[in-house]
């Protein structure tokens, strides 16, 4: 299957400041990229879907200034949490949709820690 | 907006076989997936059906009844490693996929 690469795997970061994580697709071009957001013991959540070359859209709920989104290329889109807070700590994982439609790839996760 | 329902949790012996049941009311529809998961990592793809009928791969098949909102995953011969949460999904006209909670499935010798 397609590949979907997603850095950093972990990441801790004091209160009040800014996490970037990237979401590539190795060996295609992902016109759409999505976000989630998985708190433990619990399933994944979409936050926004992110098209290339234009803003991307969130989803009821999600503060947009707070989680940044940028897709400027068709294999990179990255999402930045802004002014981060403890209660920011959670799983995020970026998926992939391909030119083609094909089912979306699933990077391997960001564990973001706010102390 | 999407609702999905399957089991939280299920238990099996090593060597038996699990059906993990899911049913879906959806605005939109354009695929079922099943997704496992193990502790702290991402979902890995396992099937998909957009079809009404079973598809098998190996250890696993997926069945799907459209008409029904109802899907299944059959995980066969069941080894300890298969201990892992498993996640339907469905994906609406927009190619957005909405997932269920998981079930939880401990695979016991």
């Amino acid at each position: 299957g397609a590949v979907v690469s997603q850095h950093p795997s972990r990441v801790i970061c004091k209160s009040g400041t800014s996490v970037k994580i990237e979401c590539r697709s190795l060996d295609f071009q992902a016109t759409t990229m999505f976000w989630y957001r998985q708190f433990p013991k619990q399933s994944l959540m979409l936050m926004a879907t992110s098209n290339e070359g234009s803003k991307a859209t969130y989803e009821q709920g999600v503060e947009k200034d707070k989680f940044l989104i940028n897709h400027a290329s068709l294999t990179l889109s990255t999402l930045t949490v802004t002014s981060a807070h403890p209660e920011d700590s959670s799983f995020y994982i970026c998926s992939a949709r391909d030119l083609a439609g094909r089912e979306a790839f699933f990077g391997q996760g960001t564990r973001l820690t706010v102390v | 907006g999407q609702n999905i329902d399957q089991p939280t949790e299920m238990t099996a012996t090593e060597g038996a076989i699990v059906q993990i049941n899911c049913t879906y009311q959806t605005s939109g529809f354009n695929g079922l997936f099943w997704y496992q998961q193990h502790a702290g990592e991402a979902p890995t793809f396992l099937s998909y059906n957009v079809l009404d009928g079973l598809e098998e791969k190996g250890r696993f098949s997926s069945f799907l009844s459209r008409s029904k909102g109802y899907s299944y995953l059959l995980l066969k011969e069941l080894q300890m490693k298969d201990s892992a949460s498993y996640l339907c999904a469905v994906r609406d006209g927009d190619y957005k996929l909405s997932f269920g909670a998981g079930t939880t499935v401990t695979v016991r010798a």
